[in-house]
C-alpha cells in the first residue's frame, strides 16, 4: 500500500523555521497538501497543490515538493503553531492517503 | 459559511452497524465530492470512502473497510452518509466528513471538516 512518511516530531524555538518533511515513493507524480490539526480540533488545511495556501492562512506557512519529498516550512514560527501537522496525496489506486502526522513543540 | 455537521456516532457491540449522517451547508452540495476521514484515538488521519458529486456509482473505499462500510448522498437533503457494518474494534475512532476543495476533481485536497462524530466498538 502507499504509504507517506513524516518524522514523528519536529521541536522549534519561538521566532525559527520549521521544516517538515514528507516522503513516499510515488509522490513524485502527485501534488502534496498539508493539514494542521490542533488538540481535540478538525484538520485545517494549511497548503495545496505543493504551494498555493488558502484564504485565511498565514503567509508564515509555505511548502515545496521535490522528487518524491514534499515539504511544509514553517517560518518565524510561533506558540500558536504548536499542533500535529498533515501531508496528504493521491493514489490512483488507494486514493487519498495521509502521512504519518509530525507533532511540532514550540520550546 | 460552509459548515459540516456530523452525527449518528455512539456505542455499538463488535459485529453491530451504525450509521452517520453529515449535513452540509453553505456550498452547492452536489457539486462535490465528499469523504470521510477517521482517526483512531491518539492516531493519525486515515482516509475512509469517497463519493463524487453526483453519487451513485462513483464511489470508493479504504481496503480495511471495503465490504462493511457504505457512503452514500441525498443531495436532495445536502446529506452524505456512511453505513457502517460488522464493526470492529479496529472501527473505533473519531469520523470526519470532509468536502473537497475543488469541483473539477483538480486539487485532491479537503478544504472543510466537520467537527467529528465519535464511534466506539466495544463490547
Amino acid at each position: 500500500s502507499y504509504e507517506l512518511t513524516q518524522p514523528p516530531s519536529v521541536s522549534v524555538s519561538p521566532g525559527q523555521t520549521a521544516s517538515i518533511t514528507c516522503s513516499g515513493d510515488e509522490l513524485g507524480d502527485e501534488f502534496a497538501s498539508w493539514y494542521q490539526q490542533k488538540p481535540g480540533q478538525s484538520p485545517v488545511l494549511l497548503i495545496y497543490q505543493d504551494s498555493k495556501r488558502p484564504s485565511g492562512i498565514p503567509e508564515r506557512f509555505s511548502g515545496s515538493h521535490s522528487g518524491n519529498t514534499a515539504t511544509l516550512t514553517i517560518s518565524g514560527t510561533q506558540a500558536v503553531d504548536e499542533a500535529d501537522y498533515y501531508c496528504q496525496a493521491w493514489d490512483s489506486s488507494t486514493s487519498y492517503v495521509f502521512g504519518t502526522g509530525t507533532k511540532v513543540t514550540v520550546l | 459559511e460552509v459548515q459540516l455537521l456530523e452525527s449518528g456516532g455512539g456505542l455499538v457491540q463488535p459485529g453491530g452497524s451504525l450509521r452517520l449522517s453529515c449535513a452540509a451547508s453553505g456550498f452547492t452540495f452536489s457539486s462535490y465530492a465528499m469523504s470521510w476521514v477517521r482517526q483512531a484515538p491518539g492516531k493519525g488521519l486515515e482516509w475512509v470512502s469517497g463519493i463524487s458529486g453526483s453519487g451513485g456509482s462513483s464511489t470508493n473505499y479504504a481496503d480495511s473497510v471495503k465490504g462493511r462500510f457504505t457512503i452514500s448522498r441525498d443531495n436532495s437533503k445536502n446529506t452524505l452518509y456512511l453505513q457502517m457494518n460488522s464493526l470492529r474494534a479496529e472501527d473505533t475512532a473519531v469520523y470526519y466528513c470532509a468536502k473537497r476543495a475543488s469541483v473539477s476533481g483538480t486539487t485532491k485536497a479537503f478544504d472543510y471538516w466537520g467537527q467529528g462524530t465519535l464511534v466506539t466498538v466495544s463490547s
